[in-house]
């Protein structure tokens, strides 16, 4: 299973944006690109993926690098909801099914 | 559109013990996860059912651990002579039939073991 590697954690400042790293040397071609975000004492949620172009949603914003070894998602404007741990998740093609957790960024933002 | 539900959201047993967890999927999943989370570490995944089906269990524990999805009802996660190693986050995740496959994560349920 390919690996993702992320930062232990994180801080931004309310109201700035916020850029998380996510490295997936070993991605392969049909790997899906998934962010969750887990706050505490909940289940994780679902945030955004993609496979090679970048993408938007009400959420966040998903950049991914031209040779798709690292992705970074974007919160363009971070409340103190957001504060939460962030994974990465390399998913295979379509009908794999297994997510591979690693141990995420823990995102704390200051008022 | 409820999301995926999981009860109880707490649950005590003595060692010994067993524990049934349940799952109820999103209306519409036909496919249920069940994943294990231990204190201060990311989720590990335990096992994928379809309806009647279990497609792979290859997380699981090789003993005291099962899973089933009926035709009718929740998804049941049972652990038997529960231990005190045992005690953690368990959640259920569903997703729709085909390919589109993300997945939708429930509550969790946290099994304490005296």
């Amino acid at each position: 299973d390919a690996k993702t590697t992320q930062p232990n954690s994180m801080e931004s400042n309310e109201e700035e944006p916020v850029h998380l790293p996510c490295n997936h040397s070993t991605i392969s071609g049909t790997d899906y690109i998934h962010w969750y975000r887990q706050l505490p004492s909940q289940g994780p949620e679902y945030v955004i993926h993609g496979l090679t172009s970048n993408v938007n949603n009400r959420m966040a914003s998903l950049a991914i690098a031209e040779d798709r070894k690292s992705s970074t998602l974007i919160l363009h404007r971070a409340t103190l909801r957001d504060a939460a741990v962030y994974y990465c998740i390399l998913r295979g093609a379509p009908g794999t099914y297994k997510y591979i957790f690693g141990t995420g960024t823990r995102l704390k933002v200051l008022a | 559109n409820a999301g995926v539900m999981q009860n109880p959201r707490h649950l005590v047993r003595r060692r010994g013990q067993e524990a049934r967890l349940r799952c109820s999927p999103m209306k519409g999943h036909s496919h249920v996860y069940w994943y294990r989370q231990l204190p201060e570490e990311g989720l590990k995944f335990m096992v994928y059912l379809q309806k009647e089906n279990i497609i792979d269990e290859s997380g699981m524990p090789k003993e005291r651990f099962s899973a089933e999805f009926p035709k009718e009802g929740p998804s049941i996660l049972r652990i038997q002579q529960v231990v005190r190693g045992d005690s953690a986050a368990y959640f259920c995740a569903s997703s729709p039939p085909g390919t589109e496959d993300t997945q939708y994560f429930g509550p969790g349920t946290r099994l304490t073991v005296l």
